[in-house]
């Protein structure tokens, strides 16, 4: 059975630019979330997405964004990237939200600006 | 707010050498509490969830215990393999993400 898919793994962007990650859930899984994972915030919850519509957002500014396709399949927009938006993006899926079983993750999209 | 706070930060053990890793909660009306191991660079890997005080999980030298207000990962005769950050989390009011803990990074050395 195959896992949580994200690309691209690795990324590299200049401040200002715009960056599109991407993740494939696993199968009959519907529900998808993002995670920012940093050294010193540990993992802080972006969004999270059922069935395309976003039932949960975190904390974070305007300059993030996400959708989910009919797939499953989501994506998350970060905009005017700053230093501070250097981390690892973590997707996770599960079959209908956390709450019950939890997440499976993906291995992340490490986003490196400069 | 709910909050889920994690000590040590840091461990280090000889191989070995048994320990404990905290997980303290603060949640109105607990609805499950996780546990996921995370390498460097990869993301993290589900190892339990417990949802009741009293309840104990074990997977190999890993067993994991929950009371009202706390869970203990216990770790017996760790291996260096067991070296990795160590995460609990709990569910958020409306069920629909995790409040993870900063985790605590473990090393066992031979």
């Amino acid at each position: 059975k195959a896992g949580v898919t994200q690309t691209p793994r690795y990324l590299i962007k200049t401040r200002g630019q715009q960056v599109t990650l991407s993740c494939s859930p696993i199968s009959g899984h519907r529900s998808v979330s993002w995670y920012q994972q940093t050294p010193g915030q540990g993992l802080q919850f972006l969004f999270e997405y059922f069935s395309e519509t976003q039932r949960n957002k975190g904390n974070f500014p305007g300059r993030f964004s996400g959708r989910q396709f009919s797939n499953s399949r989501s994506e998350m927009n970060v905009s005017t990237l700053e230093l501070g938006d250097s981390a690892l993006y973590l997707c996770a899926s599960s079959v209908d939200g956390p709450a019950n079983y939890g997440y499976t993750f993906g291995s992340g999209t490490r986003l490196t600006v400069v | 707010e709910d909050q889920v706070t994690q000590s040590p930060e840091a461990l280090r053990l000889q191989e070995g050498e048994s320990s404990s890793l905290n997980c303290s909660y603060t949640v109105s009306g607990l609805r499950g509490l996780f546990w996921y191991r995370q390498d460097p660079g990869k993301g993290p890997e589900f190892l339990f969830t417990l949802y009741s005080a009293g309840e104990e999980k074990e997977k190999e030298r890993l067993k994991a215990t929950l009371t009202k207000k706390e869970s203990f990962l216990h770790i017996t005769a760790p291996k260096p393999e067991d070296s990795a950050t160590y995460l609990c989390a709990v569910p958020s009011g409306s069920g629909y993400a995790l409040n993870f803990g900063k985790g605590t990074s473990l090393l066992v050395t031979p």
